[in-house]
């Protein structure tokens, strides 16, 4: 079964500087890998995904995320941050095997973008 | 093209009743998912619906239930309440392995 750990739960920084938030994954077949971005009392929207291909995936709002499956880490990065970044983000993984796709999350990370 | 619609969207019930939540899919998508988010945690998944058949299962006790219908929308029952059920329950829909979208949520809260 996959697992993911999101390293940071919480990300401080100030506005217009870069930030990386960090999530590792676990599982023994080839996944699909996800982040969402979750605003105060919404539900999750998806920021970017990666399912096959390059491993540098650009997804909304500026975000990028590398997959790295030696490292079994897909790291998402955006160079200058907004205030209006501040929210609560989730990486998740699901297996490609199986045909379930469905995608576990991990605790979240709460980015907090200071003026 | 319509979004996942989750109702409602907050409501109060007291430890040992039953409760219905409600979803309705994105059009096109034949899968939904839930989830259940407990306060300061990720979304733990709960079950999955396939074409109105279960196509995978969380750790959640069987007084957790739920059912597709033929339009694929869906409901998620939960009986016996207990107070640690109080949380974000989430519906996410989807067309096989492209990604879920989900809805804004119901909040539960178990008094």
């Amino acid at each position: 079964a996959q697992s993911v750990t999101q390293l940071d739960s919480q990300v401080p920084v100030f506005e217009e500087a870069p930030v990386e938030l960090r999530c590792n994954y676990s599982s023994s077949v080839s996944v699909y890998l996800f982040w969402y971005v979750q605003y105060p009392n919404q539900g999750l929207q998806l920021l970017l995904k990666y399912l096959s291909g390059s491993t540098l995936v650009k997804g909304i709002n500026g975000f990028e995320a590398e997959f790295n499956k030696s490292q079994t880490s897909f790291h998402l990065r955006k160079p200058s941050v907004h205030i209006s970044d501040t929210a609560e983000y989730f990486c998740a993984v699901s297996e490609v095997e199986g045909g379930s796709y469905i995608p576990t999350f991990g605790r979240g990370t709460s980015l907090i973008v200071h003026p | 093209e319509t979004g996942v619609t989750q109702s409602p969207t907050h409501l109060i019930k007291t430890r040992g009743q039953q409760v219905t939540l409600r979803c309705s899919s994105q059009s096109g998508h034949n899968t939904v998912s839930w989830y259940q988010q407990a306060l300061g945690q990720g979304p733990q998944f709960i079950f999955q619906y396939y074409r109105e058949e279960e196509n995978g299962r969380g750790n959640f006790p069987p007084r957790f239930s739920g059912l597709q219908f033929p339009n694929y929308s869906s409901e998620l029952n939960v009986n016996a309440l207990e107070l640690d059920d109080s949380a974000l329950y989430l519906c996410a829909s989807s067309f096989l392995h492209t990604e879920a979208f989900f809805g804004q949520g119901t909040r539960l809260t178990v008094v």
